[in-house]
């Protein structure tokens, strides 16, 4: 089955202090893999996707992301985390075949909540 | 250039009331999808419409409708609100020929008593 797993479901950092969230996915085929934030109150936005090619991909706002095949995963990755980074955090894998209408979604992993501390 | 734009933002409803959400997009996508986010859950899909004049049944679609009004407007209706329902909707948007990038609205958050 085609699914994403977030192991860590709150991560706590200092300001200023490096920042991975661990994202695992389960896809029978290359897959494309993007990871959202979503700020308190607010809609869920896209800070970097992964579709073929390099393997280290950048985004907004200082972020990368690493998809290594071997391990499954597609960790999410800042130097120095600042204080408006605080948020959740999805990663997502897709597409995802619906049923026969010839659509596509994308699977959702729980979330991770990231807390930063002075 | 709008985006994904959801009215309302907030709604308070008692069980058994009705509501529909409304959802519209300008970049002209063919797909359009309907989320609820609850604590711990993630994001699950309720309906979804692979392109205009489609609807289909998601991962948690009962108790809920959709309509796709046309190309832009995908809306979803609680035709009897039950408490279960209090939740976070998110509407979605994708061009599926764009490798199935979605776009989100800002929400909606629901409070059925």
């Amino acid at each position: 089955a085609q699914s994403v797993t977030q192991p860590d479901i709150h991560i706590t950092v200092s300001e200023g202090a490096s920042l991975e969230l661990r994202c695992n996915y389960s896809y029978g085929a290359t897959p494309y893999l993007f990871w959202y934030v979503q700020s308190p109150g607010q809609g869920l936005q896209l800070l970097l996707k992964y579709f073929s090619g390099d393997t280290l991909v950048q985004g907004i706002k200082g972020f990368e992301a690493e998809f290594k095949r071997s391990q499954s995963s597609f960790n999410l990755r800042k130097p120095s985390v600042h204080w408006s980074d605080a948020a959740e955090y999805f990663c997502a894998v897709g597409p995802i075949p619906l049923n026969s209408n010839s659509g596509y979604a994308l699977n959702f992993g729980k979330g991770t909540s990231l807390l930063v501390t002075p | 250039n709008a985006g994904v734009t959801q009215t309302p933002k907030f709604q308070v409803l008692k069980t058994g009331q009705s509501m529909t959400l409304q959802c519209a997009q300008d970049m002209n996508h063919n797909s359009m999808y309907w989320y609820r986010q609850d604590p711990g859950m993630g994001l699950r899909l309720i309906y979804y419409s692979a392109s205009e004049g489609t609807t289909d049944k998601g991962e948690v679609p009962n108790g809920y409708n959709v309509s796709r009004l046309n190309k832009r407007e995908f809306s979803l209706r609680l035709e009897s609100a039950a408490p279960s329902q209090t939740s976070v909707y998110f509407c979605a948007s994708s061009d599926s020929l764009d490798y199935n990038e979605q776009f989100f609205g800002p929400g909606t958050r629901l409070t059925v008593l």
